[in-house]
């Protein structure tokens, strides 16, 4: 268990919609990162954050966005959904900006049919 | 732009051998190279890291080898059991891009008895 916990673990949806997918980091890890693991396109990076702001922006669509809370946790929202949205996000953690190690939650199963 | 290239897809050894996965990068920034394990239904698992001021990195049963002049590093799992079988990641980073990690496209091992 890393200690990175991510609700939901799965979620299945209609497109067109929107959904919300939550991380909350390790205790004490300032720095949340969130990626996206498909079939065709292998783990790719999306966005950082670091206590609370945006730090690093990576193949993340238009139709997303995240944010972090002064509790550390981080919601990614995707939103106007499409059949090539389906994937596993990972939320993963590290104690500081730029700490090496990061920490990965269970990921979120987002199926959209 | 893939910028890591992990080699073989796929692998099958038999218990007790030594299977070996290599990845080859282009970006001379990158400063940081790990290795993740992941299982089915789980989440990345950091395995093993190396920096490039060193050639080679031992962790229990698990090396990394690092050349930095050809920018390739590999894994090597020593006396390999079933339980190893998974899907194997090579990612690399650098400090000034936020630490976000860049994936190979993974190595399924199957470990046979």
């Amino acid at each position: 268990d890393s200690g990175v916990t991510q609700t939901p673990k799965h979620l299945i949806t209609a497109t067109g919609q929107r959904v919300t997918l939550r991380c909350s980091p390790r205790s004490g890890d300032l720095s949340v990162y969130w990626y996206q693991q498909s079939l065709d396109q292998g783990l790719q990076f999306l966005i950082q954050y670091y206590n609370g702001e945006e730090r690093a922006k990576g193949n993340i669509l238009e139709r997303f966005s995240a944010q972090q809370f002064p509790d550390l946790h981080s919601e990614l929202n995707l939103s106007s959904l499409e059949l090539g949205d389906s994937a596993l996000y990972f939320c993963a953690s590290s104690p500081r900006q730029n700490t090496d190690t990061q920490y990965f939650g269970p990921g979120t199963r987002l199926t959209v049919l | 732009q893939q910028q890591v290239k992990q080699s073989p897809q796929s692998l099958i050894v038999q218990k007790g051998g030594i299977p070996i996965i290599n990845c080859a990068y282009e970006n001379t920034a990158f400063d940081y190279f790990p290795w993740y394990q992941q299982f089915p239904g789980k989440g990345p698992a950091l395995l093993i890291a190396i920096r490039p001021d060193v050639s080679e990195k031992k962790e229990g049963r698990f090396t990394i080898s690092f050349n930095k002049s050809a920018k390739q590093f590999s894994l090597h799992i020593m006396d390999s059991q079933p339980g190893d079988s998974a899907t194997y990641f090579c990612a690399a980073s650098m400090a000034g891009g936020g630490n976000k990690l860049t994936f190979g496209t993974g190595t399924q091992l199957k470990v046979e008895l």
